[in-house]
């Protein structure tokens, strides 16, 4: 089955400044990855996903940076502002056909310095 | 819209004591799951359904049962609740594509 992990469980980053969280995977055969996050008391919220297609795709100020080779995508936050200031989460396919089974990350909780 | 809703948000439960969670769903999704978040852990897939009348086992599925006998609802059941449960629970739903998550139930077991 697939593992996702992400290499560091907390990064703090100043106000304005870019961030980057790191999720490497397990299955090279994975082809679907999403991004999500987590607020304090709430569910996980959809971010932004990329397929193997690709190698990077971009968003309302976020990129997804996926790289096959080295089974590694990381997320880029340009101009954090506090309201980013969450958990997020890689997810891949644990199995099946589509995202029946999701596989979670453990989550790198990402804070904003004023 | 409501999205997913999810019933009760939170509960303590005593050793041993059973219950059901409910989580409902208005975006007509074929799709529905089950997740349990724990710190450090992430959030593992305790079941999931593909459809209305089918379940499925995820990856961690022991002490829990759950039941789509309406397409719109996806019930979890703990039959006889153990200290381990203590978590907070997430339910989902998809098309197959992105998941829609419901705010958890928190879940402590004494």
């Amino acid at each position: 089955g697939e593992s996702v992990g992400l290499h560091l469980p907390t990064l703090s980053v100043q106000e304005g400044d870019n961030s980057i969280i790191n999720c490497a995977y397990s299955n090279s055969a994975s082809d679907y990855f999403i991004w999500y996050k987590q607020e304090s008391g709430k569910g996980p919220q959809f971010i932004i996903d990329i397929r193997s297609n690709m190698d990077k795709r971009q968003g309302q100020r976020v990129t997804v940076l996926l790289n096959k080779t080295v089974k590694h995508l990381s997320l880029q936050i340009a101009a954090t502002q506090p309201g980013d200031s969450a958990v997020y989460f890689c997810a891949g396919p644990g199995g099946g056909f589509g995202n029946e089974k999701l596989t979670f990350g453990t989550g790198t909780r990402l804070t904003i310095i004023p | 819209n409501a999205g997913v809703t999810q019933t009760p948000k939170f509960r303590v439960l005593k050793t041993g004591q059973s219950m059901t969670l409910l989580c409902a769903q208005d975006m007509n999704h074929e799709y529905m799951y089950w997740y349990r978040q724990d710190p450090g852990m992430g959030l593992r897939l305790i079941h999931y359904s593909v459809g209305e009348g089918t379940t499925a086992k995820g990856e961690v599925p022991d002490g829990y049962n759950v039941s789509r006998l309406k397409k719109q609802n996806f019930l979890l059941g703990l039959e006889s609740a153990a200290p381990s449960q203590t978590s907070v629970y997430f339910c989902a739903s998809s098309q197959g594509g992105e998941l829609f998550f419901g705010e958890g139930s928190r879940l402590t077991v004494l």
